[in-house]
């Protein structure tokens, strides 16, 4: 069965720019998370999704979004571009919310470049 | 302050030999999570722990949460060089369907053949 499937895997983009990061969940798991890791550092809650509702937003400013589709896929844009937005995105899913509860697998992440 | 410590930040062993790493907060960890991640990739999931006390292994690797469910344990047994990495716990703080993973910052692991 495939994993957790993220595209693309690299991207380089000017400051000001918009990009549009997609994640693929596990077939069945309906959950899907989205976090940003900055070198050196462990993964920072950006949002979750469930049944196409947002279910949790972290601490992150408003050009950051996102959204999910019917078939539980996942799109996180982040507008207006910084450089400290070059980090590592990773994309992770379950079979529903509640982290205390369900196995949450990650995919391979998206290493997004600001220049 | 970070929310989830883990430490070592760094460990560097010899092929063979045995390691732990710990990870702990102050409050209670409604489920801990272990992962491995090779430099600049996704994130392998290793093991999730929910009840106080518990205890999962899989090959070398055993992972435990004590029993006020604030600190975890990763324990690895004749160490690989295939067990190089970086290990993260994760954590849900808040319990019920609203809440997110905490991560510790990682512990990196080295083995010398």
């Amino acid at each position: 069965d495939a994993g957790v499937t993220q595209s693309p895997t690299h991207l380089i983009k000017t400051r000001g720019q918009q990009v549009t990061l997609r994640c693929s969940p596990i077939s069945g798991h309906k959950s899907v998370s989205w976090y940003q890791q900055v070198l050196g550092q462990g993964p920072q809650f950006i949002f979750q999704y469930y049944e196409k509702e947002e279910r949790g937003r972290g601490n992150f400013p408003d050009r950051f979004s996102a959204r999910q589709f019917p078939n539980y896929s996942s799109e996180l844009n982040v507008n207006a571009l910084l450089l400290g937005d070059s980090a590592l995105y990773l994309c992770a899913s379950s079979l529903a919310p509640g982290y205390g509860t369900y196995e949450q697998y990650f995919g391979p992440g998206t290493r997004l470049t600001v220049t | 302050s970070q929310e989830l410590e883990q430490s070592p930040q760094s460990l560097i062993v010899q092929e063979g030999k045995n390691l732990t790493i710990n990870c702990t907060s102050s409050k209670t960890l409604y489920g801990l999570y272990w992962y491995k991640q090779k430099y600049g990739e996704g994130l392998i999931f290793l093991m999730m722990l929910q009840k106080g006390g518990e205890e999962k292994s899989h090959e070398k690797i055993t992972a435990k949460l004590d029993e006020k469910k604030q600190q975890s344990s990763l324990h690895i047994t004749a160490s690989q060089p295939s067990h190089a990495g970086i290990y993260l716990c994760g954590a849900d703080m808040r319990g019920g369907s609203q809440g997110n993973l905490i991560f510790g910052k990682g512990t990196k692991l080295s083995v010398k053949p």
